[in-house]
């Protein structure tokens, strides 16, 4: 079975501190994600990587930057938290796209709070 | 540009009822159409994946239909348990050189013992 770890679930950060999410996935998976979901918005991708040192924004990205420097691990830096920024973060790993399309799977989320 | 509904919000049915949630999308010309279920507080686990070709998929006591031409998608499940009780969603890909998804919002399922 696929496992995408993200390895905080809880994290608590002040405004203005720079914040590391970290997700590693142990399918040698090309494609990594992350999104964001808030209740009444659904999910957003914010930044997604086809390969190492390669990375694409999504649909929010602004405010997010993203590190990709070994294939099986995949990192969301907020540069300066904001409170708006409070959400459920969700990393997300897949084949590429070649072939019959590979399906999503997800870590169990890291909920981050900012005040 | 895509959009996915998924109708109602929230279902609350009695443990042992088959039930049908649904997804809708506006832009037939997707790659496939996957659904997710996703317990409270945790990440999204793929259920059924249905390629844009097929017309269903099956997995266990769930059923996933897909008919591109309504934009419509249905996922079955037969003989419902308390366990069965999350939020599910739907998600498509628009085409095969895409690596965006579009999700709907889901629907709320709880399973009444």
């Amino acid at each position: 079975d696929v496992k995408v770890t993200q390895s905080s679930r809880y994290l608590v950060k002040r405004t203005g501190e720079k914040v590391f999410l970290e997700c590693v996935q142990d399918m040698d998976h090309e494609n990594m994600f992350w999104y964001r979901q808030d209740p009444g918005l659904g999910l957003r991708l914010i930044y997604f990587s086809y390969d190492v040192k390669m990375k694409e924004k999504g649909d929010i990205p602004e405010g997010y930057s993203v590190s990709r420097e070994k294939k099986e691990r995949f990192s969301l830096i907020l540069e300066s938290a904001s409170t708006n920024q409070t959400s459920m973060y969700l990393c997300a790993s897949s084949l590429p796209l070649t072939g019959l399309g590979s399906p999503l799977h997800f870590g169990n989320g890291t909920r981050l709070t900012v005040t | 540009k895509q959009e996915v509904t998924q109708i109602p919000a929230a279902l609350s049915v009695p443990e042992g009822e088959n039930l049908v949630l649904n997804c809708s999308f506006t832009d037939s010309a997707i790659y496939n159409l996957q659904w997710f279920r996703q317990d409270p507080g945790k990440g999204l686990t793929s259920l059924l994946l249905i390629q844009s070709s097929q017309r269903e998929q099956t997995s266990g006591r769930l059923n996933a239909s897909l008919d591109k031409s309504s934009g419509r998608s249905t996922l079955y499940i037969a003989a419902s348990q308390p366990g069965d009780s999350a939020t599910y969603l739907c998600a498509v890909k628009p085409g095969a050189g895409s690596y965006q998804l579009t999700f709907g919002k889901g629907t709320k399922l709880s399973v009444i013992p």
